[in-house]
C-alpha cells in the first residue's frame, strides 16, 4: 500500500495565479478530508468527502477555494486567485469504511504552498 | 464549538525517561479520540485510535488513556528514545469531523 499521494511537494506561485493540489487517497477509503495547516491556526478541515460527494465544505475559507473528487482515487482542491495568506501546507487524508467514525485517518505527506 | 488543548506546547526529556502528553477536550460528545506523530515536513501518522467506549488503547511502548467525562486524554511513552523525538497531536472525532489541538513538540535528549 503506498499511502495516501500528494503532488505536488512542493508549489511556489505568484500572487493571483491558479494552483491546483492534487490527492490520491488509499485504495478502498471511501472518506477524503482537505486540511491546511499552519503555525497561527494548527490544522484546519476544509472539506470532506464521503464516496466521492461532499459533506462538508463549511471550512473552505472563500470562494476563492474549491475542491473536486470525480473518483473514489482522485481528488483536486484548486485555489483561483491565489494570494499570500493562501501560504500554508496542505495535506488530504483518507479514511476507510467509517462506523461512527471508527476508522483512523492516514495522511499524506502534504503540498507546502508559497504564495509570493 | 469543539475545542481541544495540548500543554505544554513543548517536552524536552532525558533518553530513557517514561513521559506523558496531555490532551484536553471542551465537548465530551465524541466518537473516538486519536493521538497522531507529525516528524517535519512530513504529514501525520495515526498512533492509537480510542474509541468512546474504550477506556485506553496500548501499542508497544505507548499507551493512551480516555476519559470521557471530565474531557482529558494522555498519551504515556515509557522508556523513550531519541527517534520518539516529533510533534504528537490529538484529535476529537465526532460526525467524521477530526478536531486537532495544537500539538506538544516532543525532544528526547540523548
Amino acid at each position: 500500500d503506498a499511502g495516501v499521494i500528494q503532488s505536488p511537494r512542493h508549489e511556489v506561485t505568484e500572487m493571483g495565479q491558479e494552483v491546483t493540489l492534487r490527492c490520491k487517497p488509499i485504495s478502498g477509503h471511501n472518506s477524503l478530508f482537505w486540511y491546511r495547516q499552519t503555525m497561527m491556526r494548527g490544522l484546519e478541515l476544509l472539506i470532506y468527502f464521503n464516496n466521492n460527494v461532499p459533506i462538508d465544505d463549511s471550512g473552505m475559507p472563500e470562494d476563492r477555494f474549491s475542491a473536486k473528487m470525480p473518483n473514489a482515487s482522485f481528488s483536486t482542491l484548486k485555489i483561483q486567485p491565489s494570494e499570500p495568506r493562501d501560504s500554508a501546507v496542505y495535506f488530504c487524508a483518507s479514511s476507510g469504511v467509517v462506523n461512527r467514525g471508527n476508522s483512523p485517518l492516514h495522511f499524506g505527506n502534504g503540498t507546502r504552498l508559497t504564495v509570493t | 464549538k469543539q475545542e481541544v488543548t495540548q500543554i505544554p506546547a513543548a517536552l524536552s526529556v532525558p533518553e530513557g525517561e517514561n513521559l506523558v502528553l496531555n490532551c484536553s477536550f471542551t465537548d465530551s460528545a465524541i466518537y473516538n479520540l486519536q493521538w497522531f506523530r507529525q516528524d517535519p515536513g512530513k504529514g501525520l501518522t495515526s498512533l492509537l485510535l480510542i474509541q468512546s467506549s474504550q477506556r485506553e488503547q496500548t501499542s508497544g511502548r505507548l499507551n493512551a488513556s480516555l476519559d470521557k467525562s471530565s474531557g482529558r486524554s494522555t498519551l504515556y511513552i515509557a522508556a523513550s528514545q531519541p527517534g520518539d523525538s516529533a510533534t504528537y497531536l490529538c484529535a476529537v472525532t465526532r460526525n467524521e469531523k477530526l478536531t486537532f489541538g495544537t500539538g506538544t513538540r516532543l525532544t528526547i535528549i540523548p
